[in-house]
């Protein structure tokens, strides 16, 4: 069975800070995907990234970095100079690349990033 | 281009109610799933459905059910309410549905769910 544990429920940090999101997983399946989405207020989860298990190079895009790290099983996010609009939930998610499943997301507990001014 | 569209944005019930809710996905997306969102449980997968048919199925009780239409929009319902059904429902979108793929999928802002 997949699992995915984002051990920290709310961290809060001050803007311009780097601020780092842990994610660790669990799957039995040799190619899989991993995704983190960001839940706003207004509801709708917002696609940030989507890996698979077969690229474990790390990607920036702007202020967001991605360490996936195989050999741990963790998907970590980092952004760098955080700002207030960075203040939202942030969920990490795993799928498998079966048949049957694809698009049925396992996602983790989530953590509530707060950026104060 | 318009993004996935929820509705109701909010809806209550009572126990024993039954409730339909309405998503109509990105113009083009053939797919559609359906997440329950809860403190309690978090984000757990309902169905998927693509071409008109259930294509995957989580663990719920038969009292949820969807559909989908020929023009990929979705629906799901929910019978004999109980106050544990209490949520933010998402439906979410993707293009192609081609199994494996996983493509990445859109979002709704949700229909939240207060069973009283």
């Amino acid at each position: 069975a997949q699992k995915v544990t984002q051990a920290q429920t709310e961290i809060s940090v001050v803007e311009k800070e780097d601020v780092t999101l842990d994610c660790v997983y669990e799957t039995r399946d040799t190619t899989y995907y991993l995704f983190w989405y960001k839940q706003p207020p207004s509801g709708e989860l917002v696609f940030l990234i989507r890996r698979n298990s077969f690229d474990e190079q790390n990607e920036i895009s702007g202020r967001y970095s991605w360490n996936f790290q195989k050999s741990t099983s963790s998907f970590n996010f980092t952004i760098t100079a955080s700002q207030v609009v960075d203040s939202a939930v942030y969920f990490c998610a795993l799928s498998e690349a079966e048949e049957t499943s694809g698009s049925r997301l396992t996602f983790g507990e989530g953590t509530q990033l707060t950026v104060n001014p | 281009k318009a993004g996935v569209t929820q509705t109701p944005r909010y809806l209550i019930k009572t126990r024993g109610q039954q409730v339909t809710l309405s998503c109509s996905p990105i113009s083009g997306h053939r797919s559609v799933s359906w997440y329950q969102q809860t403190p309690g449980q978090g984000l757990q997968f309902l169905f998927e459905y693509f071409s008109e048919t259930q294509r995957n199925k989580g663990n719920f009780p038969g009292r949820f059910s969807g559909r989908q239409f020929s023009n990929s929009r979705s629906e799901m319902n929910v019978s004999t309410l109980e106050l544990g059904d209490s949520a933010l429902y998402l439906c979410a979108s993707r293009r192609t549905g081609t199994p494996a793929t996983n493509e990445k999928l859109f979002f709704g802002s949700g229909t939240q769910l207060s069973v009283l």
